[in-house]
């Protein structure tokens, strides 16, 4: 079964509002979990590593003041993005290591963002 | 930092046939090499996964090499049915990084 979620599954939101996703582990407490973006008809990129009570890590190119990560238990994480433009319009997928392993990640359903 | 690249971006085949993905990788400490396929509008599900210390893994109809000399692995499907249809993505993670860095994905259409 599922072992990580994500709410909503979908959110289409104004230019300018702000929208919170939220990825959940529902097997066990991971202390990292991962966000990822992929646009259309494109590969999946690494956003930012979350660390459980401390900052993510963003990657090169991430604006971290746009897109707020806060992982303040050991069961969720969240993403916030910040004044959302068009641009934003994504597939947002979080996901965490299996229990046990450095290797497979479990991935949520993904969050379709929709900014008009 | 680590690059995937993917090849083809489109593949189509005949049901019954053969589908062969290739990737190559930069990073030489790279140790795990996953596959994944996702359809449209869905999360990627691992389909096979190999680590640096294997150089072949068969599941099935699936099966995937690794030639860490040269830094690529392939994905091998054979007997393809039309659900077999979907982007296929390959990866690869230092888990000293802990970083998973995908390849551009490859478009494969089983027609029956």
């Amino acid at each position: 079964g599922a072992v990580v979620s994500q709410h909503p599954s979908w959110v289409i939101c104004k230019s300018g509002t702000s929208v919170k996703i939220e990825c959940r582990s529902l097997d066990f407490q991971a202390t990292t979990m991962f966000w990822y973006r992929q646009f259309p008809k494109q590969s999946l990129m690494l956003m930012a590593t979350s660390n459980e009570g401390s900052k993510a890590t963003y990657e090169q190119g991430v604006e971290k003041d746009k897109f707020l990560i806060n992982h303040a238990s050991l069961t969720l994480s969240t993403l916030t993005v910040t004044s959302a433009h068009p641009e934003d319009s994504s597939f947002y997928i979080c996901s965490e290591n299996k229990l046990g392993s450095p290797y497979e990640q479990y991935f949520g359903p993904g969050t379709r963002l929709t900014v008009t | 930092g680590e690059n995937v690249e993917q090849h083809p971006s489109t593949l189509s085949v005949q049901e019954g046939d053969s589908a062969v993905i290739k990737c190559t990788y930069s990073d030489s400490a790279s140790n795990y090499f996953p596959w994944y396929k996702q359809e449209l509008g869905k999360r990627p599900q691992l389909i096979i996964d190999i680590r640096s210390n294997v150089g072949e893994k068969k599941d099935q109809r699936i099966a995937v090499t690794l030639n860490k000399t040269a830094k690529h692995f392939s994905l091998h499907i054979t007997e393809t049915q039309p659900e077999d249809s979907a982007v296929y993505f390959c990866a690869a993670l230092n888990t000293g990084f802990q970083k998973l860095v995908f390849g551009t994905g490859t478009r494969l259409l089983v027609s029956p």
